[in-house]
């Protein structure tokens, strides 16, 4: 069985400061990797996704990640933070489960904090 | 369009009754998956359909829990005798059929049980 790793339930910076939210996952085969961000109180939506090709991904708000097979991570990144960018950061991974279903199996979250 | 729509968007309910959560899905999206958000635990995988196949029921944390959907759209989570435990936020996803497609999710209904 697949799992999904967010190493930090809370990580904090600086307005302006570099942002970096790690996900680590355990996987047979190069799934589909994605990361999703909610707001408060709004419903999660997609930041970004890996599915093939390049493994630098952009997405939304200036976010990307990087798919390392290799090292079995799907980071994300943001160069400077803003204070709309606080909420909770999930990354999620498919992969065909036993029964032949592709059920996407999500991290704990994490919670980033921009501090002004 | 519209997207993904739950009902009730809050829900308080005693220890023991049945509940019934909705979820209307964005038009033309053949997966639907419903998912438990606990307070630090993350969204808990419940139940997944997909068209007219069986649904993946592997989530379901106990026979109290069951879910249907109606003519490949609506489906319907009902809870029955409540626990304490069951008190999350229940969220509904819906998606092409192809793995690599997005999941767009609905709003959730707070489930709280007295």
């Amino acid at each position: 069985a697949q799992s999904v790793t967010q190493l930090g339930s809370h990580v904090s910076v600086s307005e302006g400061a570099l942002v970096l939210l790690r996900c680590n996952y355990s996987s047979s085969v190069p799934p589909y990797l994605f990361w999703y961000v909610q707001y408060p109180n709004q419903g999660l939506q997609l930041l970004l996704k890996y599915t093939t090709g390049a493994t630098l991904v952009k997405g939304i708000n200036g976010f990307e990640a990087e798919f390392k097979k290799s090292e079995t991570s799907f980071h994300l990144t943001k160069p400077s933070a803003h204070m709309s960018d606080a909420a909770e950061y999930f990354c999620a991974v498919s992969e065909r489960g036993a029964g032949g279903s592709y059920i996407p199996t999500f991290g704990r979250g994490t919670s980033l904090i921009v501090h002004p | 369009g519209a997207g993904v729509s739950q009902s009730p968007s809050n829900k308080v309910t005693e220890k023991g009754k049945d509940v019934e959560l909705r979820c209307d899905p964005i038009s033309g999206h053949t997966a639907l998956y419903w998912y438990r958000q606990s307070l630090g635990q993350g969204l808990e995988f419940l139940i997944y359909f997909q068209g007219n196949s069986a649904p993946d029921k592997s989530g379901l944390p106990s026979d109290r829990f069951s879910a249907e959907r109606t003519g490949g759209s609506v489906s319907t989570l009902t809870i029955q005798r409540t626990q304490q435990e069951d008190s999350a936020v229940y969220l509904c996803a819906s998606s092409q059929a192809l793995p690599q497609e997005t999941q767009y999710f609905g709003p959730g209904t707070r489930l709280l049980v007295l």
